[in-house]
């Protein structure tokens, strides 16, 4: 059964720090997809970055990059130069390509993320 | 292009009634899948729907109903509503279905309220 994790459920950064958010994962599908998205206080869920599991390199999306470390099953997600508007909850998210998930994306808990002036 | 989007965005109901929501997904994208979000359960799967046809469901009971259009646009259904469905339900569309690396977007969400 798929699983994802994240231990943190809030957390704290000073602006234009750098910050890191965990995610681990479980699956026995070698082919998947993770995600992150950021779901501001609005409520709509924003794509952040994309990882699959056989890329070679740590996906980077601008100020977004992704610390995938296969063998521990963990795919954090790093924020640098936090700004204001990045405060919001933060979902790791895992999509297997087993034929029946089909389009079934399952999605951590979540971590509250709160950017200090 | 337009992203997706949902209607109403508000809705309030009493209980037993049922109510529907609707979704229409980025223009090219077949892939229709629905979520609810609640503060106790987190974001959790409802279905998905692909070519008109439900491809997966989750763990919901059959009060929650859904259907795609052949225009991609989907609708859910959920009917003799219960306090516990107030909550925010998300659509999202991605172009294909089943492929690891396909990113689904999400529309603003639909918050329902049951009293």
């Amino acid at each position: 059964a798929q699983k994802i994790t994240q231990t943190q459920p809030g957390m704290f950064v000073q602006e234009k720090e750098a910050v890191t958010l965990d995610c681990t994962y479980d699956t026995s599908d070698p082919s998947y997809g993770l995600f992150w998205y950021k779901q501001p206080s609005s409520g709509e869920m924003i794509f952040l970055i994309y990882q699959g599991s056989y890329d070679q390199q740590n996906a980077t999306e601008g100020r977004y990059s992704l610390n995938f470390q296969k063998a521990r099953k963990s795919a954090n997600l790093v924020i640098s130069a936090s700004q204001l508007g990045d405060s919001a909850m933060y979902f790791c998210a895992m999509r297997e390509t087993a034929k029946t998930s089909y389009d079934k994306v399952i999605f951590g808990p979540g971590t509250s993320l709160s950017v200090i002036p | 292009k337009a992203g997706v989007t949902q209607t109403p965005r508000y809705l309030i109901k009493t209980r037993g009634q049922q109510v529907t929501l609707s979704c229409s997904p980025i223009s090219g994208h077949r892939s229709v899948s629905w979520y609810q979000q609640t503060p106790g359960q987190g974001l959790q799967f409802l279905f998905e729907y692909f070519s008109e046809t439900q491809r997966n469901k989750g763990n919901f009971p059959g009060r929650f109903s859904g259907r795609q259009f052949s225009n991609s646009r989907s609708e859910m259904n959920v009917s003799t509503l219960e306090l516990g469905d107030s909550a925010l339900y998300l659509c999202a569309s991605s172009q294909t279905s089943g492929r690891a690396g396909e990113t689904q977007y999400f529309g603003p969400g639909t918050r329902l309220l049951v009293l």
